[in-house]
């Protein structure tokens, strides 16, 4: 399984942008990137996904390098809310356990008021 | 409305019991899952369904027995609880097992104790 590196943890502050990088240098050519986030206490929920060209949604952005090697979740605005664990998960388009979301250990993010 | 539901929310339990943990989910999904989160915070895929079917079972011991009356509900039934057991499990549901464009939808989590 192609496998994702995050920073184990980010600190921001709030009302800024946040960057949360994530690698996966042996990502193929037709594996998703995805992004799940966990608040504290809940479960994992959605936050945004992508192929190759950039993505914008409500929540965040996900900007996908040319190379697809790497891809940025950008928080605009950081709210204390904000405050979870991120996960970058590169999901594959095949169904059976090839499909599975595979979560690593993430990047806890912080929001300091 | 909730989108998906566990019950209950905290279930403490001795060694050797039988317990079940239950998932609904009312968005009209064709797939659910359990996962697994320990208390290293790894977050683990247990069990999906599809349509009633069982698809993957990600080499969970027996004693884990997933039970979809119907596609809304996916309880989760284990035998001769060990402390090994204790975590928090999650239930999910997405539209399509198959689609690498798929949303998962997560359950609030049920954190068992076994004591």
């Amino acid at each position: 399984d192609a496998k994702t590196t995050q920073p184990n943890s980010m600190e921001s502050n709030e009302e800024e942008p946040v960057h949360l990088p994530c690698n996966h240098s042996t990502i193929s050519g037709t594996d998703y990137i995805h992004w799940y986030r966990q608040l504290p206490s809940q479960g994992p929920e959605y936050v945004i996904h992508g192929l190759t060209s950039n993505v914008n949604n409500r929540m965040a952005s996900l900007a996908i390098a040319e190379d697809r090697k790497s891809s940025t979740l950008i928080l605009h605005r950081a709210t204390l809310r904000d405050a979870a664990v991120y996960y970058c998960i590169l999901r594959k388009p095949r169904g059976g356990s090839q499909g599975n979301l595979i979560f690593g250990k993430g990047t806890k993010l912080s929001v300091k008021p | 409305d909730t989108a998906v539901s566990q019950t209950p929310k905290y279930l403490v339990t001795q060694m050797g019991n039988d317990k079940s943990i239950k998932c609904e989910q009312n968005l009209g999904h064709d797939t659910m899952y359990w996962y697994k989160q320990d208390s290293k915070k790894f977050l683990k895929i247990m069990f999906s369904y599809n349509n009633k079917e069982l698809i993957i079972n990600e080499t969970v011991p027996n004693r884990f027995s997933p039970k979809s009356p119907d596609k809304a509900h996916l309880n989760l039934h284990i035998n001769s609880l060990e402390l090994g057991d204790s975590a928090v499990y999650f239930c999910a549901s997405s539209q399509d097992l198959i689609a690498s464009t798929d949303t998962q939808y997560f359950g609030p989590g049920t954190r068992l104790t076994v004591l």
